[in-house]
């Protein structure tokens, strides 16, 4: 069982937006401000796409995009294109014991 | 432009070890901490822990304490990763990835499969 709690499925149409939650907890989400996700297509290693919460490294299309409140981090990512179907996961910090925890990971069709 | 090349596919028996490198290129390899992660064949990825590349000293996540060892060889920017005493829920591919930011990697290695099987 996962730390943080994913959708194991989400779906949208070529154009259309759609929203994947993580929750989590007081302790990790809610505390800190270091909530990153990640796209995984099969057989490749995973691609940050947000970190701290909203950051988009160089080079992701602002498409994407993060956001917070309380214990539940999201990502939405807007217009989508069929390259877009992948395996995202969300992971936050969770103090200098634990490190990080996962989600168990979204499966995104686009339709 | 930044690369993270790892040492191929293991195939190893219980009880075995294996070491897993991870050569870096492209930047300061002491500027950016080091870390592992795990993914079990169709399952989820794990942080496995870092190892600071100035220090060289090592964090290991919670499970990955005991028979999971970082280490490094900085004059050739290379990571390592070796795990002793293999088990066969040890299968994975390792992953070995460059951190900006606390639970934050931008640049990942190809994955190195280790499979543990009698």
């Amino acid at each position: 069982q996962s730390a943080l709690t994913q959708p194991p499925s989400a779906s949208g149409s070529p154009g259309q937006s759609v929203t994947i939650s993580c929750t989590g907890t007081s302790s990790d989400v809610g505390f800190y401000n270091f909530v990153s996700w990640y796209q995984q297509h099969p057989g490749k290693a995973p691609k940050l796409i947000i970190y701290e919460v909203t950051k988009r490294p160089s080079g992701v299309p602002d498409r994407f995009s993060g956001s917070k409140s309380g214990n539940t981090a999201s990502l939405t990512v807007s217009g989508l294109q069929a390259e877009d179907e992948a395996d995202y996961y969300c992971t936050s910090y969770a103090g200098s014991k634990i490190l990080g925890v996962f989600g168990g990971g979204t499966k995104l069709t686009v339709l | 432009q930044v690369q993270l090349v790892q040492s191929g596919s293991e195939l190893k028996k219980p009880g075995a070890s294996v070491k897993v490198s991870c050569k870096a290129s492209g930047y300061t390899f002491t500027y950016f901490a080091m870390t592992w992660v795990r993914q079990a064949p169709g399952q989820g990825l794990e942080w496995m822990g870092w190892i600071n590349t100035n220090t060289g000293k090592p964090t290991y996540a919670q499970g990955f304490t005991g028979r999971f060892v970082f280490s490094l060889d900085s004059s050739v920017g290379t990571a390592f990763l070796q795990i002793s005493s293999l088990k066969p829920e040890d299968t994975a591919v390792y992953y070995c990835a460059r951190e900006i930011s606390m639970v934050a990697v931008d640049s990942w290695g190809q994955g190195t499969l280790v499979t543990v099987s009698s």
